[in-house]
């Protein structure tokens, strides 16, 4: 069964580094998110790409990120310049419908 | 954004009993609903949905009522097992048809005793 996978699965910066989570979405969906979870809170949107555009952003989704999708394939979420509570997992999801969203296991972000 | 809570962090039960876990949304304005699972180091993992046009709707084992008088919903886990052991999260959205932000619940863990 096709699934989302996200690279790496920890990734540990310094703050004030930039850093780079790769997903590789399920095949032929059309619609991308990122998600964000600080331990011990909510699971929170952060951005929905759709049609090579971003679709939606919360007020988290700040100048400091990015969304690419380079190649047809990857999806990937930027944080130029890291602080501490941008610690969190960061989780990809896709879907064929704009309501239907597979996440992929998530990538742990820890800023020192 | 609304805030989407769960009335109950923890959960146990006895592996074979039925679980319920249930969540409470405070956006009227809602109309899509997902409940997901989440086990340890995994993503959530769809479960089932439900429009604001239904009041019920059943997967296997699984069942969501949905009570938009009360803007309340739950989840029914039938013969729960130990594979079911994991957090249990709701999830809203305002507008199904174009939106796609979803706000989700804090999480119920749910516990199943062999």
């Amino acid at each position: 069964e096709p699934e989302v996978t996200q690279t790496p699965s920890h990734q540990v910066t310094q703050m004030g580094q930039e850093v780079i989570l790769r997903c590789v979405p399920i095949s032929n969906h059309l619609y991308f998110y990122w998600y964000r979870q600080i331990l011990g809170q909510k699971v929170e949107f952060l951005v929905s790409f759709y049609n090579n555009e971003i679709s939606e952003k919360s007020e988290i989704f700040d100048d400091q990120f990015s969304v690419e999708r380079p190649d047809g394939s990857n999806f990937t979420l930027k944080i130029r310049s890291t602080k501490l509570e941008d610690s969190a997992m960061y989780f990809c999801a896709s879907g064929w419908a704009y309501n239907e969203q597979f996440f992929g296991p998530g990538t742990r972000l820890t800023v020192l | 954004g609304e805030s989407v809570g769960l009335h109950l962090p923890t959960l146990s039960v006895q592996e074979g009993d039925n679980s319920i876990i249930n969540c409470a949304y405070s956006n009227s304005a809602s109309d899509y609903f997902i409940w997901y699972k989440q086990e340890s180091g995994k993503g959530p993992q769809f479960i089932i949905d439900i429009r604001s046009n239904m009041d019920k709707r059943q997967g296997q084992r699984v069942t969501v009522l949905l009570n938009k008088t009360v803007k309340h919903l739950s989840l029914q886990i039938a013969a729960t097992q130990p594979g079911d052991s994991a957090v249990y999260f709701c999830a809203e959205n305002a507008d199904s048809n174009t939106g796609n932000q979803f706000y989700f619940g804090t999480g119920t863990s749910l516990t199943v005793i062999p």
